[in-house]
């Protein structure tokens, strides 16, 4: 069956640190991959979004990689800061049949000052 | 500003009595979605309107209805809750866009507890 794994640990790292985190999927072909940010007891909020003929995006601090072959992403966080702590979800997405849009489970960041 | 509303941000049921959970929004979007989100979880998708074409996950018990009566409004009915349903109800909108772009807008969520 089709799955999306994400860290369930959660990622500490040192303010300006690059954070890191992944995204894996299996039995899965998406055509696009989207990444949202969600605070506790928010919903979640639009990052970036990555199509798979697309290898990386960059939005300011962050950037995507998209791997087909690996079938994984990476979200990368430069010069991280404390205001970056939250659950970063990763979704899938078809350019066709099914519409909606699938999510992990998400990684939650922790920056310390 | 152009958003997704959701009301109420919390609620509080009883086991097996009704509940209507409500989303509007000003984005004036196609699509609307329901998600149940439970801690440290995935959002789970229940349903979704194309405008007035509505799609039902395979999985959603048929506990959960939903209604939506025009563009802006889309309501979550939980027909007898059990406790099982207590979650984070979170509505979301999209343009309906074609070839992938289409990012989702979400509201706050609604809190619900089933005592």
């Amino acid at each position: 069956s089709q799955k999306i794994e994400q860290n369930s640990e959660a990622l500490n790292i040192q303010e300006g640190k690059t954070a890191t985190l992944t995204c894996n999927y299996t039995n899965y072909s998406p055509a696009y991959l989207q990444w949202y940010r969600q605070d506790p007891g928010r919903g979640p909020v639009f990052l970036l979004l990555i199509r798979e003929n697309e290898k990386e995006k960059r939005k300011e601090r962050l950037k995507v990689t998209f791997d087909t072959t690996l079938k994984q992403s990476l979200f990368h966080i430069t010069a991280s800061q404390p205001a970056d702590s939250a659950t970063y979800l990763c979704a899938l997405g078809m350019d066709t049949g099914r519409r909606a849009l699938t999510f992990g489970s998400g990684t939650r960041l922790q920056v310390q000052p | 500003d152009a958003m997704v509303i959701q009301n109420p941000r919390y609620q509080v049921t009883q086991f097996g009595k009704p509940v209507t959970l409500s989303c509007s929004q000003t984005l004036n979007h196609n699509v609307m979605y329901w998600y149940q989100q439970k801690s440290s979880q995935a959002p789970k998708l229940l349903f979704h309107y194309y405008d007035k074409d509505f799609n039902n996950e395979a999985d959603t018990p048929d506990n959960f209805q939903s209604r939506r009566p025009n563009t802006s409004f889309c309501f979550l009915d939980i027909r007898s809750p059990g406790l099982g349903d207590a979650a984070m109800y979170l509505c979301a909108t999209s343009r309906g866009l074609a070839g992938g772009s289409d990012t989702q807008y979400f509201g706050p969520g609604t809190r619900l507890t089933v005592l």
